[in-house]
């Protein structure tokens, strides 16, 4: 079946600007994550939805980040005023129901650049 | 807090050798514990996980890993790499009480021929 999906693969935009970042979690699971990945680092944890709601949004490094999920299933992260900082791979995972040792399956990231 | 270290930044084999990848965790309870592997252009993709029951686990692609609880290590192994194993590795725990993961900074595998 489909795995997780992300559009853009790649968005370009610039300093001060909105984006909006989208994820399909594979079919059924109602778990969905998002990460982001610097350079030269590993994936960060952002915020961890269970169906609808925000689980777990310890993550989003400030209010210009924030993330919706209004029926359960795609996920927008959006970012405000970006900033050259926010450049980064955004990660999108999914799981079956969420849990501890649970497989979180990834998607492909969206490349952000703000120039 | 918990936290993951991953010691070699960048380690280069030959291919047919044998490979070992460091991952060290801090976490105050039995860890849940987790290996990927990012090729270029692709998705995180796992390779195996420990959160109980036999230390040695066996994963996909040949790759086993060894949970060690007095050294609180989870190294990666692979008895003979083939080229297509070059990637980049992450090791991550399972946070407590939470179901976000924690990564390493990631080990990139280079095979030469």
């Amino acid at each position: 079946g489909a795995g997780v999906s992300q559009t853009p693969s790649n968005k370009v935009t610039e300093k001060g600007k909105y984006v909006e970042l989208r994820c399909d979690p594979i079919s059924g699971h109602t778990a969905l994550y998002w990460y982001r990945q610097s350079l030269g680092q590993g994936p960060e944890f952002l915020i961890y939805f269970q169906g609808t709601g925000a689980a777990d949004d310890s993550g989003l490094p400030n209010d210009r980040f924030f993330a919706v999920r209004p029926e359960g299933s795609v996920s927008t992260l959006k970012i405000q005023r970006t900033e050259r900082g926010d450049s980064a791979v955004y990660l999108c995972a999914s799981s079956t129901t969420g849990g501890q040792g649970e497989t979180q399956y990834f998607g492909p990231g969206t490349r952000l650049l703000v120039l | 807090a918990q936290s993951v270290t991953q010691p070699d930044i960048h380690i280069t084999v030959s291919e047919g050798a044998s490979l070992e990848l460091r991952c060290n965790y801090s976490y105050g309870a039995t860890p849940y514990l987790f290996w990927y592997v990012q090729s270029p252009g692709q998705g995180l993709q796992l390779l195996l996980k420990y959160f109980s029951g036999d230390t040695l686990v066996q994963g996909i692609k040949g790759f086993e890993a060894e949970f060690k609880r007095s050294q609180s290590s989870f190294n990666l192994r692979k008895p003979s790499v083939h080229w297509s194993d070059a990637a980049e590795y992450f090791c991550a725990v399972g946070a407590h009480n939470t179901d976000k993961l924690i990564f390493g900074t990631g080990t990139r595998l280079q095979v030469f021929p």
